[in-house]
């Protein structure tokens, strides 16, 4: 199993321009996660999926949008790029279906973004 | 709402000294607490988990945390720092489906 694979590793992004960072998970989990890493900041939560077909509001989610494609993908878009999105995004995904789930995360490798 | 504070953003140890990374929650409801590891340019890797089923909880590569309600805590330690411990370790507590992540506390070894 991959486990939680994300593309592309690396991106230089002009401001204003727009991107979507693609993530998927071969673990058959229900819930999905975007977060991201800024120093001294830890992680923030951007959106999640907690199933197919719906998507909620993290805590910073202004900027962006989602989509989960399927069970297996959800999507992160950034419509014009800034510099304050200049980070490291990573997506997580977990199985929250059983009684003993507790909401463990899987994460992937990260994005590095930089928004010039 | 659920908060997490981890006191310290750098801890330095010595090779074979006592690690110990300071981790303190607010949560409404008890809670799911968590450690992760994360190695340069790397994703985040869980070292281990509090599910309410015993208070002392053992990890991997020899870590182990303690949960105590009354403190409102949940310290990782290990008896004996390796260089290869060298990473950013983040607390983070679940009352729902989301996390809510401590800013991190990075773990400096010295031979």
């Amino acid at each position: 199993n991959a486990g939680v694979t994300q593309t592309p590793k690396f991106q230089v992004l002009k401001t204003g321009q727009s991107m979507t960072l693609q993530c998927a998970q071969d673990m058959n989990h229900n819930s999905m996660y975007w977060y991201r890493q800024d120093p001294g900041m830890g992680l923030r939560l951007i959106y999640y999926s907690a199933s197919e077909g719906t998507t909620d509001k993290g805590e910073v989610p202004n900027g962006y949008n989602v989509s989960r494609l399927n069970k297996r993908e959800f999507s992160l878009r950034l419509e014009s790029a800034a510099p304050s999105q200049t980070s490291v995004y990573f997506c997580a995904s977990s199985d929250n279906r059983g009684t003993y789930s507790y909401n463990e995360q899987f994460f992937g490798p990260g994005t590095r973004l930089t928004v010039l | 709402a659920q908060s997490v504070t981890q006191l310290g953003s750098h801890v330095s140890v010595s090779e074979g000294a006592l690690v110990l990374l300071r981790c303190n929650y607010s949560s409404s409801v008890p809670p799911y607490l968590f450690w992760y590891v994360q190695y340069p340019n790397q994703g985040l890797q869980l070292l281990l988990k509090y599910t309410s089923a015993a208070t002392l909880v053992k990890g991997i590569n020899g870590f182990e945390a303690e949960f105590k309600k009354s403190e409102t805590s949940f310290h990782l330690t290990k008896p004996s720092a390796h260089m290869s411990d060298a990473a950013e370790y983040f607390c983070a507590v679940s009352e729902s489906l989301a996390l809510t992540f401590g800013k991190g506390t990075m773990l400096l070894v010295s031979p």
